[in-house]
């Protein structure tokens, strides 16, 4: 089946620098990418998704890469501030997510210092 | 409704204690997924249904876990003789079909003592 890795576990930036998330998956007939962030306590909440048609995806400060050769996507947050602090998931599922459940990474604990 | 609704946002049980956890899901939504949260862990996969149908319970760790969804909308998931490795966050998620545009519930927090 689908395994996910994701690094780092932790990570610290300042206010306004960028943070990059990686993950990895192992099935190549998996085909979407979704970015969940969840803030203590709370439920994870979608901030971006990408399918394997595309090679990039942005939304204001965040953007998504994906390279399906090598199997492996990022997040990528630019101007980061305090509220960006979260753990932030990566997810991988087949059939376009038309289908089927998601197969979660670990986490990354994102702290933004001001 | 507007969100996933889960009840209740926190369980104690007792070692051996059976319970029941409910989702309520956005209206209207066709899928249904339960997952488990350790702390410090993503979600883990439980179970999934497509309307009444259950079509993947791959993931309940044991015979102790069981799921239903009978009339299409309300889920339960019910654990027997829990046990402290039940202890865990456990998130619904529904979706208008599979895993594009999951839509979490704020989850119910199982501790067993």
């Amino acid at each position: 089946g689908e395994n996910v890795e994701q690094h780092p576990s932790t990570l610290s930036v300042q206010e306004g620098d960028s943070a990059v998330i990686k993950c990895t998956y192992s099935d190549s007939a998996s085909n979407y990418f979704p970015w969940y962030k969840q803030e203590l306590g709370k439920r994870p909440q979608l901030i971006i998704d990408i399918r394997s048609n595309v090679g990039e995806k942005k939304d204001q400060r965040i953007a998504v890469t994906l390279n399906k050769t090598a199997k492996h996507f990022s997040l990528h947050i630019t101007e980061t501030q305090p509220e960006d602090s979260a753990v932030y998931f990566c997810a991988a599922s087949m059939y376009g997510g038309s289908q089927g459940n998601l197969i979660f990474g670990k986490g990354t604990k994102l702290s933004v210092k001001p | 409704g507007a969100g996933v609704s889960q009840s209740p946002r926190y369980k104690v049980a007792k070692r051996g204690q059976d319970v029941a956890l409910r989702c309520d899901p956005i209206s209207g939504h066709v899928s249904l997924f339960w997952y488990q949260q350790a702390l410090g862990q993503g979600p883990e996969f439980l179970t999934y249904f497509q309307n009444e149908a259950q079509l993947d319970k791959s993931g309940l760790p044991s015979d102790r876990f069981f799921a239903e969804r009978p009339e299409g909308s309300v889920s339960t998931l019910k654990i027997q003789r829990t046990q402290q490795e039940d202890s865990a966050v456990y998130l619904c998620a529904s979706s208008p079909g599979g895993a594009f545009g999951y839509t979490f519930g704020s989850g119910t927090r199982l501790t067993v003592v």
